[in-house]
């Protein structure tokens, strides 16, 4: 069964950086997109960023954009989301999830991790 | 950016009654409209896809409609694991985006 686990959040003083992973089974992780999505305490979803099957294509939202980097390693089958000048807007918890369809992007999300907290308080 | 409005921000309903919420976007979406159940403490699950299409596992108590900037979802006969908080989210133009959410509440 697919199975996403998040882990590298905790509490980040502002200004300062933080890597999350996501390590994925129950798949074949390089033949599907990859997202990073967030939610801050008590609110809604936001999208954060998207990276292709094969690493060719990056998105990011516009709040992240410059800032975080979404990367892969598909020979562990691990997302990556790198975290730079974290502001204490960025506090949520931040969920990795698998696109819906192989060699393609931008499709709905059928599986999610657990997610995990991301905290930026001085 | 596309924007999603959901309506109404909270619903209270009866179990064994008919929920109907709401979706509308900025603009046209097509049918790239998903929408996604989220209790709490847990990540979302989708329900819907394609803004009709009912996922693997989901009941058939749940229905998509609508198109372009209407959307509804549609749950028949609310059970008492339903109540949850329900999000749309369109897929046709980058950023993805969703709407602010429907809590579905015990009345």
């Amino acid at each position: 069964q697919v199975q996403l686990v998040e882990s590298g959040g905790g509490v980040v003083q502002p200004g300062r950086s933080l890597r999350l992973s996501c390590a994925a089974s129950g798949f074949t992780f390089n033949r599907y997109a990859m997202y990073w999505v967030r939610q801050a305490p008590g609110k809604g979803l936001e999208w954060v960023a998207v990276i292709s099957y094969d690493g060719s294509v990056k998105k990011y939202a516009d709040s992240v954009e410059g800032r975080f980097t979404i990367s892969r390693d598909d020979s562990k089958n691990t997302l990556y989301l790198q975290m730079n000048s974290l502001r204490a807007d960025d506090t949520a918890v931040y969920y990795c999830a698998r696109d819906q369809r192989e060699y393609s992007y931008g499709y709905p999300l059928p599986y999610w991790g657990q997610g995990t907290l991301v905290t930026v308080s001085s | 950016e596309v924007v999603m409005t959901q309506s109404p921000v909270t619903l209270s309903v009866s179990p064994g009654e008919r929920a109907t919420l709401s979706c509308r976007a900025s603009q046209s979406v097509g049918t790239n409209l998903a929408w996604y159940q989220q209790k709490p403490g847990q990540a979302p699950r989708l329900l819907i896809y394609s803004a009709s299409t009912r996922a693997t596992g989901i009941p058939a108590r749940f229905s998509g409609s609508g198109s372009g900037t209407e959307f509804t979802l549609t749950i028949s006969s609310l059970q008492s694991e339903d109540f949850a908080v329900y999000y749309c989210q369109q897929y046709n133009n980058w950023p993805l985006t969703f709407g602010g959410g429907t809590k579905v509440e015990i009345k």
